[in-house]
């Protein structure tokens, strides 16, 4: 069996403050991939990064941020200096060979940016 | 523009009619996939496709009914014997199935039974 969870529901900060985003999933397969996307009021899932199994790099574009550990089964989203325009749902999601084809996504978590 | 579409974007169902919804891809994609959302929830998937004429079951089946004519299309009927049609429905395309490439996902459309 596979899942993500997302234990934060919803985050609000103040514009300009840095905000981490947890994920935890589980799955008994060792190749998989974590997925992160973002969904905007609009309702379309904008596709953030994808990282696989066997690739621990962090990674860093523009103001995101990846942590990918997997000794603690967790890839958590990291925003630097954020801003209104980061205001969306986030959502983590895993794809493994165990699963159907599809991914299997977490709640998700309502980011709020204050001005 | 290379996208996805779906249409239309508000749906109301009355009690006990079958409704299809509308996604047209044209990104060349060999792999479509439905998923619902519901409030405060996750996505979870309904049916997917690999290949025209080929389609799985997802988690979430039950009462619901695809088909894949044509690689561009793949229209989702919501059915009568599904009980709880309320929620944000999504469609997404990929170029393969597996992790290795990334999902694309239409605008939805959030279906309303009345």
């Amino acid at each position: 069996a596979q899942k993500v969870t997302q234990a934060q529901t919803e985050i609000s900060v103040v514009e300009k403050e840095d905000v981490t985003l947890d994920c935890v999933y589980e799955t008994r397969d060792t190749t998989y991939y974590l997925f992160w996307y973002k969904q905007p009021p609009s309702g379309e899932l904008v596709f953030l990064i994808r990282r696989n199994s066997f690739d621990e790099q962090n990674e860093i574009s523009g103001r995101y941020s990846w942590n990918f550990q997997k000794s603690t089964s967790s890839f958590n989203f990291t925003i630097t200096a954020s801003q209104v325009v980061d205001s969306a749902v986030y959502f983590c999601a895993l794809y493994s060979g165990g699963g159907a084809d599809g991914l299997t996504f977490g709640k998700g978590t309502h980011l709020i940016i204050q001005p | 523009d290379g996208g996805i579409t779906q249409s239309p974007k508000y749906l109301f169902r009355k009690e006990g009619q079958n409704v299809t919804l509308s996604c047209e891809q044209n990104l060349n994609h060999d792999a479509m996939y439905w998923y619902r959302q519901d409030p405060g929830q996750g996505l979870r998937l309904i049916y997917y496709s690999q290949i025209v004429n080929d389609f799985q079951k997802g988690d979430i089946a039950e009462g619901y009914s695809v088909s894949r004519e044509k690689k561009e299309s793949f229209p989702l009927t919501v059915t009568s014997a599904q009980k709880n049609p309320t929620a944000f429905y999504l469609c997404a395309s990929s170029l393969g199935t597996g992790g290795d490439t990334e999902a694309f996902f239409g605008q939805g459309t959030r279906l309303t039974v009345v």
